[in-house]
């Protein structure tokens, strides 16, 4: 069985900081899903990355793909309160079962 | 633009009590899939579809069932239900990008407590 492990679980930081979150897997996967989720509602796609080394920017998020495809970093920059949610991550490809980490809840203070 | 919809939002059963959890999409998606969330451990897979008459298991099967007869609708029918059953479960549908990866779209959820 495929597992991701995601950390930390959980984070407070202020406006306008800086912030790493980490998504790890003992296991190869062909391609990684970032998810955030607000309360009450379902997860949203945010990025899909699948080649190793990758990295992909959506404003000021910034997403990285591992080398080895095992493990993965969303950064948020000059963090805001509209960031607040759990941010989960997926792991599977093209006829494969996506499987999702336990997730990192965030929590962005005005 | 619904995209996923899952009804009811919020139920209560008693414990050996069924119910069925209904969940619609309207983007013509052959993938459809029925997830658990428990707080902790992420979201677990019940079971799944990939077309209308085909279903499989996920990684927790056990008490629910599925039935897949039109490309929109994908219920989930719990049989007896048992308070471990307690949870948030939400329907999935998704398309395949380029043979490579789903992009998955997830309904909003259904709050499941069973006493």
């Amino acid at each position: 069985t495929q597992l991701l492990e995601q950390s930390p679980q959980f984070l407070s930081i202020q406006e306008g900081e800086n912030l790493t979150v980490y998504c790890n897997s003992s296991s190869v996967f062909s391609s990684l899903q970032w998810y955030r989720q607000e309360p009450g509602e379902g997860p949203v796609l945010l990025v899909t990355v699948v080649t190793g080394g990758e990295v992909k920017k959506l404003k000021r998020l910034t997403f990285q793909f591992g080398d080895a495809r095992k493990d993965s970093s969303l950064h948020i920059t000059a963090a805001q309160p509209g960031d607040t949610g759990l941010y989960l991550c997926a792991g599977g490809g093209y006829g494969q079962n996506f499987v999702f980490g336990p997730g990192t809840r965030l929590s962005v203070l005005p | 633009n619904a995209g996923v919809t899952q009804t009811p939002k919020f139920q209560v059963l008693k414990t050996g009590q069924s119910m069925t959890l209904q969940c619609a999409q309207d983007m013509n998606h052959e993938y459809m899939s029925w997830y658990r969330q428990d707080p902790g451990m992420g979201l677990r897979l019940i079971h799944y579809s990939v077309g209308a008459g085909i279903t499989d298991q996920g990684e927790v099967p056990n008490g629910y069932n599925v039935s897949r007869s039109t490309t929109e609708d994908f219920p989930l029918r719990l049989l007896s239900a048992a308070p471990s059953q307690t949870s948030v479960y939400f329907c999935a549908s998704s398309y395949s990008r380029g043979r490579t990866f789903h992009i998955y779209t997830f309904g909003s959820g259904t709050r499941l407590t069973v006493v």
